[in-house]
């Protein structure tokens, strides 16, 4: 099976500017997720997807980051406007339904970089 | 929420040897425990996990055990080899979330 895609893998912008960041998880997988890894940190949660619904988005930043996945599938995950510290990976995982497997797979991430 | 302390921050072991990572979780509801290992510029990749009714599980040279009632959990790498070498996570789960350490990055001596 495919494996979850995310694009583009490299970003670099301006302090202020705005980006999206793009998921496709596994076939499948109901549920989403979108973390933030920090060079040197482990990967941190941002938001939990259940289809099309939000689970938890507790710790994303709602005054500069959004993210939606409006048919159950793909999903987006936008900054506006970034800061310096938003510098990091930005990792999207997938699992095929809750009651089945707490396995995540991982996609390769998007390397942003705000200077 | 959940908080994950993992121990030591680094590691070097001759090839050969053996490594010990160690992780302590602070909530009791969590049930899955999975160590990750993720190389430069790559992703994390799953290679071993544990549930919270299983004390230990072994797969070829890597094993995981766990301890509930002190909540800390570890994981064991023998026969160490070049290949090895990476950041190791730790993370705990509890309603499907995870909770990572900050990782440890393991380097194998030739």
């Amino acid at each position: 099976e495919a494996g979850v895609a995310q694009s583009p893998r490299y970003k670099i912008i301006e302090k202020r500017q705005s980006v999206a960041f793009w998921c496709n998880p596994i076939s499948g997988h109901a549920t989403l997720y979108w973390y933030q890894q920090i060079l040197g940190q482990g990967p941190k949660l941002l938001i939990q997807f259940q289809n099309n619904g939000v689970v938890d988005d507790s710790q994303l930043p709602k005054d500069r980051f959004s993210a939606e996945r409006l048919k159950g599938v793909d999903s987006t995950l936008k900054i506006q406007p970034a800061k310096l510290e938003d510098s990091a990976v930005y990792l999207c995982a997938s699992i095929p339904d809750r009651g089945l497997t707490y396995e995540q797979y991982f996609g390769p991430g998007t390397r942003l970089t705000v200077t | 929420g959940e908080n994950v302390e993992q121990h030591p921050s680094t590691l070097s072991v001759q090839e050969g040897d053996s490594a010990v990572i160690k992780c302590t979780y602070s909530d009791s509801a969590s049930n899955y425990f999975p160590w990750y290992k993720q190389e430069l510029g790559k992703r994390p990749q799953l290679i071993i996990d544990i549930r919270s009714n299983v004390g230990e599980k072994k797969d070829q040279r890597i094993a995981v055990t766990l301890n509930k009632t002190a909540k800390h959990f570890s994981l064991h790498i023998t026969e160490t080899q070049p290949e090895d070498s990476a950041v190791y996570f730790c993370a705990a789960s509890g309603s499907y979330q995870l909770t990572f350490g900050k990782g440890t990055k393991l380097s194998v001596i030739p």
